[in-house]
């Protein structure tokens, strides 16, 4: 079954204690992100990287680090996870570049969510 | 620069009312994708539908409709005889062309149908 798939699911911790949330998924799809949604402000691009090895800020990236070593893999880093940083995160992934046919259609490629990471820092 | 506009908060209905969750959005790109999205209570994220730019047509499915208006930049969600498994928030969302792989939402409007 195609998927993306995160752990944990659910996560509390303290203050400064580096954790890694875990995302990955099956469809050798080469681009990937994670998002994070917060009440009132929808979801937000954190990171997000084209393939193996590329990976670039979104648009709130402070206090998050990622890494791309698989194609497959894409885990979120909080090195040192402040309260602020409580909230739902998501990873995504799709194919990338998307194709253009010759006949200058475009098709959009569909981005695949994982089923959501719930993070508390007391 | 895009961004997608959710003015209802929460909207409250009784079971089998008619109710339409209100989308506008932004861009200056001619070639985009609208979306819509539901996320009930479990907390993951169910794809509802996709639009793109160039296709105004009105689409059904089931009890959902949705109705898309370039000229006034909204794709609007339209749910009738709600039940209350309707009960979720519900996000509409922009991609543009340039940049597929990146969604921009709405801040999300919580539905609840009681019985």
């Amino acid at each position: 079954e195609a998927q993306v798939t995160q752990n944990p699911r659910y996560l509390i911790t303290v203050t400064g204690k580096k954790l890694t949330v875990t995302c990955s998924q099956n469809m050798n799809h080469e681009y990937m992100s994670w998002y994070r949604q917060d009440p009132g402000l929808g979801l937000r691009q954190i990171y997000y990287s084209m393939n193996v090895e590329v990976t670039d800020k979104g648009d709130v990236p402070e206090g998050y680090k990622v890494s791309r070593k698989e194609k497959r893999n894409f885990p979120l880093i909080l090195e040192s996870p402040s309260p602020n940083q409580t909230s739902l995160y998501f990873c995504a992934s799709s194919l990338s570049p998307p194709p253009t046919f010759s006949d200058g259609t475009y098709r959009y490629n569909e981005q695949f969510f994982g089923p959501g990471t719930r993070l508390t820092v007391l | 620069a895009q961004k997608v506009t959710q003015a209802q908060t929460e909207i409250s209905v009784v079971e089998k009312e008619d109710v339409t969750l209100d989308c506008v959005y932004e861009t200056r790109d001619t070639t985009y994708y609208l979306f819509w999205y539901k996320q009930p209570p479990s907390g993951e994220l169910v794809f509802l539908i996709r639009r793109n730019s160039f296709d105004e047509q009105n689409e059904i499915s089931g009890r959902y409709s949705w109705n898309f208006q370039k000229s006034t930049s909204s794709f609007n969600f339209t749910i009738t005889a709600s039940q209350v498994v309707d009960s979720a928030v519900y996000f509409c969302a922009l991609g543009v062309w340039w940049n597929t792989d990146k969604l921009i939402f709405g801040t999300g409007t919580r539905l609840q149908v009681f019985p």
